[in-house]
């Protein structure tokens, strides 16, 4: 166990819907990560939190969003779901360094299905 | 660009030693981290390196060559539970952001 959860663990909902994923750090951890990871790809970095402010921004989507809240947990948005953003998705923590060389701990997951 | 290699899958036979290969190219580097992924679960950390050399973790070691781009991970005494994927990571200089790359789907016969 990471210390890092993440829920729901499962989501199936329908096209052009929208989710929320939840993820709390583990205890001392400043940084929120979040990570898709699709059955033929890779894990794809979407973007970083440090502290409550956007730290760095991969390949995300417009119609994704996320942030992260004073008590540190952190949230992803997906809006106009697509069937190509069935995947897994992961949150991952570090800190309290930012830019330091503290290893990402990453939560469970949400399997999301987009029928 | 970012560019991270690995092979598709491995097999190996239980007891033996298996070398699993990465090779990088990113526009600077700030460390090398190996994680372990079972089917469906979360990558679990395996190691780190940031200077050339040779880490050891118990069955396990990640050596680097920063100016050959390369690391391995070496996994000793191989067990059953050892059947998963590995994935290299690269940290690019001055961000906290890793770039994964494709995995390595290793599985142990008995």
């Amino acid at each position: 166990d990471s210390g890092v959860t993440q829920t729901p663990k499962h989501l199936i909902t329908a096209t052009g819907q929208r989710v929320t994923l939840r993820c709390s750090p583990r205890s001392g951890d400043l940084s929120v990560y979040w990570y898709q990871q699709s059955l033929d790809q890779g894990l794809q970095f979407l973007i970083q939190y440090y502290n409550g402010e956007e730290r760095a921004k991969g390949n995300i989507l417009e119609r994704f969003s996320a942030q992260q809240f004073p008590d540190l947990h952190s949230e992803l948005n997906l809006s106009s779901l697509e069937l190509g953003d069935s995947a897994l998705y992961f949150c991952a923590s570090s800190g309290p360094l930012a830019g330091g060389s503290d290893t990402q701990y990453f939560g469970p997951g949400t399997r999301l299905t987009v029928l | 660009g970012q560019n991270i290699d690995q092979p598709t899958e491995m097999t190996a036979t239980e007891g033996a030693i298996v070398q699993i290969n990465c090779t990088y190219q990113t526009s600077g580097f700030n460390g090398l981290f190996w994680y372990q992924q079972h089917a469906g679960e979360a990558p679990t950390f395996l190691s780190y390196n940031v200077l050339d050399g040779l880490e050891e973790k118990g069955r396990f070691s990640s050596f680097l060559s920063r100016s050959k781009g390369y690391s391995y991970l070496l996994l000793k005494e191989l067990q059953m539970k050892d059947s998963a994927s590995y994935l290299c990571a690269v940290r690019l200089y001055n961000t906290d952001k890793l770039i994964f790359g494709t995995g390595t789907r290793l599985q142990v016969f008995p």
